[in-house]
């Protein structure tokens, strides 16, 4: 079990430019979600998929932002036109179908700053 | 969004001193986790509870379920400088299969 990885660590990108996010989860779970945590905060939910269906979307996912999962094992979270506020670290998460699905392991993140 | 309130917000204890933090909400929920957070770092899932009541223990961590299932407490015996960071509760609401709400977190700083 190698745990959830996610790239890159660091994304520092100028305000307006798109950027990119990939998650790997656990390799037998079914369901993966993304996080956003600003500094002094706990994470907040964004979005989750279960196999490949996108099945919840936060109201702060805005239309800027979009998350696929095409096969159903990573993810990509898209951030276009980035914005200052957009600064903050992206936390994935996965986690099993059944007994122990409230369980969600976070992967180390991504930290982004926009400048 | 709507966060759940924990306490205390940070605390300095000495080594080997025996911890207590928690977590309340205004809603019912039907899951109860606690996790660690290193800077820079992911959140480590540490224990989850999933019974009103439940008391669970993760070697000198142990955690419970509420009885009103609005709150979560975690206590941590004999504290190592190892156990610095900040600690989180969050929580499942029913009806939902998928997003956890995380609390305020409470900063843990252990002195010699």
């Amino acid at each position: 079990d190698t745990g959830v990885s996610q790239d890159p660590r660091h994304k520092i990108t100028k305000r307006g430019q798109n950027v990119t996010f990939r998650c790997d989860p656990i390799s037998e779970h079914n369901r993966l979600y993304w996080y956003r945590q600003t500094l002094g905060q706990g994470p907040e939910f964004l979005t989750y998929f279960q196999n490949e269906a996108q099945l919840e979307k936060s109201r702060l996912l805005s239309d800027r932002f979009s998350a696929e999962r095409p096969k159903g094992s990573f993810s990509t979270l898209e951030i276009q036109r980035t914005e200052q506020g957009d600064s903050a670290m992206y936390l994935c998460a996965s986690s099993r179908l059944g007994q122990g699905s409230g369980e969600q392991y976070f992967g180390p993140g991504t930290r982004l700053t926009v400048t | 969004g709507q966060q759940l309130n924990q306490s205390p917000q940070s605390m300095f204890i000495q080594e080997g001193e025996d911890v207590s933090m928690n977590c309340t909400s205004s809603s019912i929920f039907n899951t109860w986790l606690w996790y660690k957070q290193d800077p820079g770092e992911g959140p480590v899932l540490l224990i989850a509870l999933y019974k009103a009541g439940e008391l669970t223990s993760n070697g000198r961590l142990t955690a419970q379920f509420g009885i009103t299932r609005k709150d979560s407490f975690l206590n941590i015996s004999a504290s190592i400088p190892s156990d610095v960071g900040i600690y989180f509760c969050a929580g499942q609401l029913p009806g939902t299969a998928s997003k956890l709400t995380f609390g305020t977190g409470t900063r843990l700083q252990v002195t010699l």
